[in-house]
């Protein structure tokens, strides 16, 4: 089993639509990362939580420890939003990120 | 402050060559990490480093890969031999400290022909 699962594996919606993106994992974390890879291959850094919520512009990322779930929400999205949104888990010792397969999202105008 | 440079952006090698790609980190961060994106598939981490040390590369293939990042100048990751099986995307990433975000760099594409 993965230590961690992102659902949908793909997701196409229309613009406007709140989008939510979901990771589940099965290891204790000291963070939870999600990252945005845009087709040209750059990786972005979105958020890093240890608990609770934060909010970026139209981007809200939750965390629930207890059940070793966390999701992105995107609000009003927009075809500059798609993109894939990798969640990764970090351990807090002397190793990289443990990183989802990815959800690969595409808006349409 | 400029972000994480890699360089090249893409390298062509033919098979047996050697690649060496470079990192330079953001400016204060003492933390590099090493990730390897194969094509049609997730990222995973190769090794991490502090200056003039390795502290994980529980992530590197055991022959042919070596990492460094010396007292000054860049990380180099570099592959001797290189193998059709190593062509993919390779990202470095940057820290201050070993708890904080991670900021990535724009990756080489390698391609061994």
């Amino acid at each position: 089993k993965n230590e961690v699962e992102q659902s949908p594996q793909n997701l196409t919606a229309q613009e406007g639509e709140f989008i939510t993106i979901n990771c589940s994992y099965s290891v204790g974390i000291s963070a939870l990362h999600w990252l945005q890879q845009h087709p040209g291959g750059g990786i972005v850094s979105l958020f890093m939580l240890s608990s609770g919520k934060k909010k970026h512009g139209r981007l809200i990322a939750t965390i629930n420890i207890q059940e070793k779930h966390s999701s992105l929400h995107i609000t009003a999205s927009h075809p500059r939003d798609s993109a894939v949104y990798i969640c990764a888990l970090g351990r807090g010792g002397a190793d990289g990120l443990t990183f989802g397969k990815g959800t690969h999202l595409i808006i349409q105008p | 402050n400029a972000g994480v440079m890699q360089n090249p952006r893409h390298l062509v090698r033919r098979r047996g060559q050697e690649a060496r790609l470079r990192c330079s980190p953001m400016k204060g961060h003492s933390h590099v990490y090493w990730y390897r994106q194969l094509p049609e598939e997730g990222l995973k981490f190769m090794v991490y480093l502090q200056k003039e040390n390795i502290i994980d590369e529980s992530g590197m293939p055991k022959e042919r890969f070596s990492a460094e990042f010396p007292k000054e100048g860049p990380s180099i990751l570099r592959i001797q031999q290189v193998v059709r099986g190593d062509s993919a995307a390779y990202f470095c990433a940057s820290s201050p400290e070993l708890t904080d975000t991670q900021y990535f760099g724009p990756g080489t594409r390698l391609t061994v022909l």
